[in-house]
């Protein structure tokens, strides 16, 4: 069983969507989640970054970690063209060498 | 601009060559991470330097080498002992450790062996 799981999609909605992305993992000693966008051949870009439980909101993105149920989200809403993208969950537990593992990423396509 | 950048945005290599890909960052960060990108794999590992002149082993270190000569700058060398090199490779780095935990990519490159 990998660490952390993630639906690889790909998600197509339609422009204006409120879009539902998912990540959940195995190891509760995981601390701190990110979530990534990745345009094609392009480096990850840091979105949102959260500490143990709750709901962070950034504009359009929300993003909830559930600890107790090993599950985080990213919310986007009012979707747009321009966030057609790889999306990447990551998560660490902490400490010296800040070592994160990362889902296998989601495609998602916002179709104007 | 502060950034990390790589170096070349592509790259191909014979059967049985040693190539490098440059990483170079300008942000002032002390620990710096090498992943390699497959599909539907997500980002795993190679290896990652905290200080200057240290860096340790990944989760899939076999057949790459690496640098910490300069703060700025983490090399990364594919060595001919690496079975399946193609990939898309990135570099990361962190401000400072146990305290920001962002780490932050730069561009990539493509590693294509002919």
């Amino acid at each position: 069983q990998k660490e952390v799981e993630q639906d690889p999609g790909p998600l197509s909605v339609p422009e204006g969507a409120i879009v539902s992305l998912n990540c959940t993992y195995s190891n509760s000693a995981f601390q701190y989640f990110m979530w990534y966008r990745q345009y094609s051949r392009k480096g990850p870009e840091l979105l949102m970054y959260t500490y143990s439980s709750g709901n962070k909101e950034d504009g359009r993105f929300t993003a909830q970690v559930d600890k107790s149920s090993k599950y985080i989200s990213l919310f986007i809403r009012d979707s747009q063209p321009s966030d057609s993208a790889t999306y990447l969950c990551a998560m660490g537990k902490g400490g010296a060498t800040n070592k994160l593992i990362f889902g296998t990423g989601t495609l998602l396509a916002v179709q104007p | 601009d502060g950034g990390i950048t790589q170096s070349p945005k592509y790259l191909f290599r014979k059967e049985g060559q040693n190539v490098t890909l440059s990483c170079e960052q300008n942000l002032n960060h002390d620990a710096m991470y090498w992943y390699r990108q497959d599909p539907g794999q997500g980002l795993r590992l190679i290896y990652y330097s905290q200080i200057v002149n240290d860096f340790q082993k990944g989760d899939i270190a076999e057949g790459y080498s690496v640098s910490r000569e300069k703060k700025e700058s983490f090399p990364l060398t594919v060595t001919s002992a690496q079975k399946n090199p193609t990939a898309f490779y990135l570099c990361a780095s962190i401000s400072r450790q146990g305290v920001n935990n962002e780490q932050f990519f730069g561009p990539g490159t493509r590693l294509t062996v002919l």
